[in-house]
């Protein structure tokens, strides 16, 4: 079983449209948890980290959910400029060595 | 811009060959690490360096191998070039190994050197 899960998609939806991502882990020593967005053969870049208690940023809203072991991201009102990989991070308490799942694809299409 | 650099950022080799690629950090930070990343897939972890020493390392065999240096600059190596090594080999440095209270655990990476293995 890989240690971060992510359905690969991809997720093609319409502008305006609300999408969610799921990632699982499997360590439940997990301790801190990141979403990255990669675009198309660039490097990935953080999009959010996710707290406990859940937070937004704008149309993003990032969820923990410690006791089933998943995060997810919610990204409302889709724009064109969201369509990239987003990449679920996690790491081990302590470690510093943040573990990438490989990635959900969304195309957002006018 | 993340203030993390790369070189070079293409480059084609034959199996067999050994290539080193090399990273310098952000400023300041003091943590790199190093990703392999394959077409389709997500950033697999190879090593990470902290103040010169490995500080851990992914499932890679050992012709993979690294330094850095007291500028916390770094170098991947990899000896004996398998078609399979082509990929986009990403670095990342991080701020805060040491200094937990400063560790958002936030990844700044480079824009990655892609090797091609022929």
């Amino acid at each position: 079983r890989k240690e971060v899960e992510q359905d690969p998609g991809p997720f093609n939806v319409p502008e305006g449209a609300t999408v969610a991502f799921n990632c699982t882990y499997s360590n439940s020593a997990s301790q801190s948890f990141f979403w990255y967005r990669q675009d198309c053969r660039k490097e990935p870049k953080l999009l959010m980290s996710v707290y406990s208690s859940g937070n937004e940023d704008g149309r993003f809203t990032a969820q923990l959910n410690r006791a089933s072991q998943y995060i997810s991201l919610l990204i409302r009102d889709s724009k064109l400029s969201d369509s990239a990989t987003y990449l679920c991070v996690v790491n081990e308490g302590g470690s510093y060595i943040p573990t990438f799942g490989r990635g959900t694809s969304l195309i957002v299409h006018p | 811009e993340t203030g993390v650099t790369q070189s070079p950022t293409h480059l084609i080799k034959t199996r067999g060959q050994q290539v080193t690629l090399r990273c310098s950090s952000q400023s300041g930070h003091n943590t790199v690490s190093w990703y392999q990343q394959a077409l389709g897939q997500g950033p697999q972890f190879i090593f990470q360096y902290y103040r010169e020493e490995e500080n851990g390392r992914g499932n890679f065999p050992p012709r993979f191998s690294g330094l850095q240096f007291p500028n916390y600059s770094s170098e991947l190596n990899v000896n004996a070039l398998e078609l399979d090594d082509s990929a986009l080999y990403l670095c990342a440095s991080s701020l805060g190994r040491g200094r937990p209270e400063l560790n958002t655990g936030e990844l700044f990476f480079g824009e990655g050197s892609r090797l091609t293995v022929l």
